[in-house]
């Protein structure tokens, strides 16, 4: 198993800021996530990050508004950039070992633009 | 990419009765289906999952049943408790990338 430390657990930020939130592993992992989960709906990938490359957004997802960085294979942070009220939302990043393995979240970070 | 359809979107079951969540999957090279239970606030944790060259698991009073041909999967709980009231979300994948069902909020009438 995996524990998965993320910060901050909740913040509140003025729209047009930044906002880095980051997740780290206990151990060394393959792949590291990053999901968005909006109020009472399902988890969406925004991407993955990879250790020593840019990471891979899904569709709908960008890098100039959620830059992520992978230094090694126990950390990442996600950076939601110029944020609106839209942005409002619950990041988690998840973690997994292998293929067909399970995955692993973090606690999540709920954050509220005004 | 995959496309995971889930239902119902909310159960609610009498204690002890069972519940069943089921969910489709579009792309037939997924071979790996776990099942995730969320408490509000709450980060979302493995309940069961199966693999594709397996039929159907048990673990106490969950089982997860898998058909390939049908590219459909459901999940079973028997003598629901109330500590079973929660959201359950089913996902496949395929490599590493896991894509997650809309969720079932499933309450437990005492």
């Amino acid at each position: 198993s995996a524990v998965i430390s993320q910060k901050p657990s909740r913040d509140i930020c003025q729209r047009g800021t930044s906002l880095t939130i980051q997740c780290q592993v206990d151990s060394q992992v393959t792949m590291m996530f990053w999901y968005r989960q909006q109020p009472g709906q399902s988890l969406t990938l925004i991407a993955t990050a990879n250790q020593g490359s840019e990471a891979t957004y899904e569709s709908g997802f960008v890098i100039d508004k959620f830059p992520i960085s992978r230094p090694n294979l126990t950390f990442s942070t996600l950076t939601v950039s110029n944020m609106s009220p839209e942005d409002s939302s619950i990041y988690l990043c998840s973690v997994r070992g292998e293929m067909n393995t399970e995955a692993f979240f973090g606690q999540g970070t709920r954050l509220t633009v005004v | 990419g995959e496309n995971v359809e889930q239902h119902p979107s909310t159960l609610s079951v009498q204690e002890g009765d069972s519940a069943v969540i089921k969910c489709t999957y579009s792309d037939s090279a997924s071979n790996y289906f776990p099942w995730y239970k969320q408490e509000l606030g709450k980060r979302p944790q493995l309940i069961i999952d199966i693999r594709s060259n397996v039929g159907e698991k048990k673990d106490q009073r969950i089982a997860v049943t898998l058909n390939k041909t049908a590219k459909h999967f459901s999940l079973h709980i028997t003598e629901t408790q109330p500590e079973d009231s929660a959201v359950y979300f089913c996902a496949a994948s395929y490599y590493y990338k896991l894509s997650f069902g809309a969720g079932t909020t499933v309450t437990v009438r005492a």
